[in-house]
């Protein structure tokens, strides 16, 4: 069965600081690839997705992601967080054609004013 | 456009008791899903249905039973609630299942005492 892990549980960091939070999954064959927020109090949105094509893809609010094969990776980046940014952040994935959107244990991300 | 709309936003059960978790979405979508939110473990998914007159499960259905009743709606039963169910319940739709991401209700916080 596919997993995804997620590396870090909490981060936390001071506004201006750079962000790369770390996501692996486990399926060899060929996936959809999803970053999700949820804001506290809030249902998740989607921040980016891969499905194909250019490896680094851009997000809403200045997140982007990079997609390596290689490493079975999908790591999140910011060049710089704000406070706004403070939310738990979950990876995803999904099997091509599959039905089954299959989520990491998520990383809260706590930015310090 | 609501969305996805989930009812209750809150319950507190008695261990034993039964209560069936209501979700609506109007957007066409073709499928449905239940998550739930447990801290540290993400969201894992109960059951789901790919389209309308199926219905599927995923990584945690012990104790649950759902009913696609049309397109719009996808209910979650708990015939006899433990608190062990205590979480946050998601419903999900998308209209793939395919390449298209999920858009979220806004929970159902379920207290099992």
């Amino acid at each position: 069965a596919q997993s995804v892990s997620q590396h870090n549980h909490h981060v936390i960091l001071s506004e201006a600081a750079s962000l790369e939070l770390g996501c692996n999954y486990s399926y060899g064959g060929t996936v959809n690839l999803f970053w999700y927020v949820q804001y506290p109090g809030q249902h998740l949105q989607l921040l980016l997705k891969y499905f194909s094509g250019d490896p680094l893809v851009k997000g809403i609010k200045g997140f982007e992601a990079e997609f390596i094969k290689s490493k079975f990776s999908f790591n999140l980046r910011k060049p710089s967080v704000q406070w706004s940014d403070t939310a738990e952040y979950f990876c995803a994935v999904r099997r091509e054609y599959g039905n089954k959107l299959v989520f990491g244990a998520g990383t809260i991300l706590r930015v310090k004013s | 456009n609501a969305g996805v709309t989930q009812t209750p936003k809150f319950q507190v059960l008695k261990t034993g008791q039964s209560m069936t978790l209501q979700c609506a979405q109007d957007m066409n979508h073709n499928s449905m899903y239940w998550y739930r939110q447990d801290p540290g473990m993400g969201l894992r998914l109960i059951y789901y249905s790919a389209s309308e007159g199926t219905t599927d499960k995923g990584e945690v259905p012990n104790g649950y039973n759902v009913s696609r009743l049309n397109k719009r709606e996808f209910s979650l039963r708990l015939e006899s609630a433990a608190p062990s169910q205590t979480s946050v319940y998601f419903c999900a739709s998308t209209a793939g299942p395919y390449n298209s991401p999920l858009h979220f209700g806004n929970g159902t916080r379920l207290t099992v005492t």
